[in-house]
């Protein structure tokens, strides 16, 4: 059962543009986390989020985390072809001691 | 010096070979991880380990098998692979089991 569905799968757009991808499920989380991964290097965390309604900003990248944890969703402001790869979300259970993972979004900015 | 360690990059092998992987983390975590990731498929977690014991093994068959010696360090014991095994095996590690995880490049396998 994938407990972690993250849309879209693939998002293809232009330098400049603004994009969100989703992170969603019907279980609840105690923790979220972001993580992108470019082609021959493993995922790399970008942020974690534990709070219900909690908005976490890194430079042009804005996360929240839904008021009852079971979402989540990645704006990117002004896409920059840097910002290429595949999008993974993973989330963390209470006292379940290891992380599901959606199947990623790949995005594609093109200068 | 990266955080996470992992060799070889590649490995190309046939199916009656026997290899291994290694996995060596710097970051004085608790928890290692093995994970497979496949085309159009999330990533499927294989083995964990806390503090060298091993604590998860997901149904994973005993083609596989994982050996850590100490919390720096794990392996991951391979042998009469099948072609659908051919994927890009992860490892990562955290400070401990609820904490997020430092992965390492991975090793892309394809079995022959």
């Amino acid at each position: 059962t994938q407990l972690l569905e993250q849309s879209p799968q693939f998002l293809s757009i232009q330098e400049g543009e603004n994009l969100t991808v989703y992170c969603n499920s019907s279980s609840v989380f105690s923790s979220l986390q972001w993580y992108r991964q470019e082609p021959g290097e493993g995922p790399v965390l970008l942020v974690t989020v534990v709070t219900g309604g909690e908005v976490k900003k890194l430079k042009r990248l804005t996360f929240q985390f839904g008021d009852a944890r079971k979402d989540s969703s990645l704006h990117i402001t002004a896409a920059q072809p840097g910002d290429t790869g595949l999008y993974l979300c993973a989330g963390g259970r209470t006292n379940a001691g290891k992380s599901t993972f959606g199947d990623g979004t790949t995005l594609t900015v093109k200068p | 010096e990266t955080g996470v360690t992992q060799t070889p990059r590649h490995l190309v092998m046939g199916m009656t070979n026997k290899k291994s992987l290694k996995c060596e983390q710097h970051l004085g975590h608790n928890a290692m991880y093995w994970y497979k990731q496949s085309a159009k498929k999330p990533l499927e977690l294989m083995f964990v380990y806390s503090l060298e014991e091993r604590v998860e093994n997901n149904s994973v068959p005993s083609r596989f098998s994982p050996e850590c010696p100490n919390s720096s360090h794990l392996f991951l014991h391979l042998h009469t692979l099948q072609p659908e095994d051919s994927a890009l095996y992860l490892c990562a590690s955290s400070q401990d089991l609820e904490s997020p995880l430092h992965f390492g490049n991975g090793t892309r396998l394809t079995v022959t």
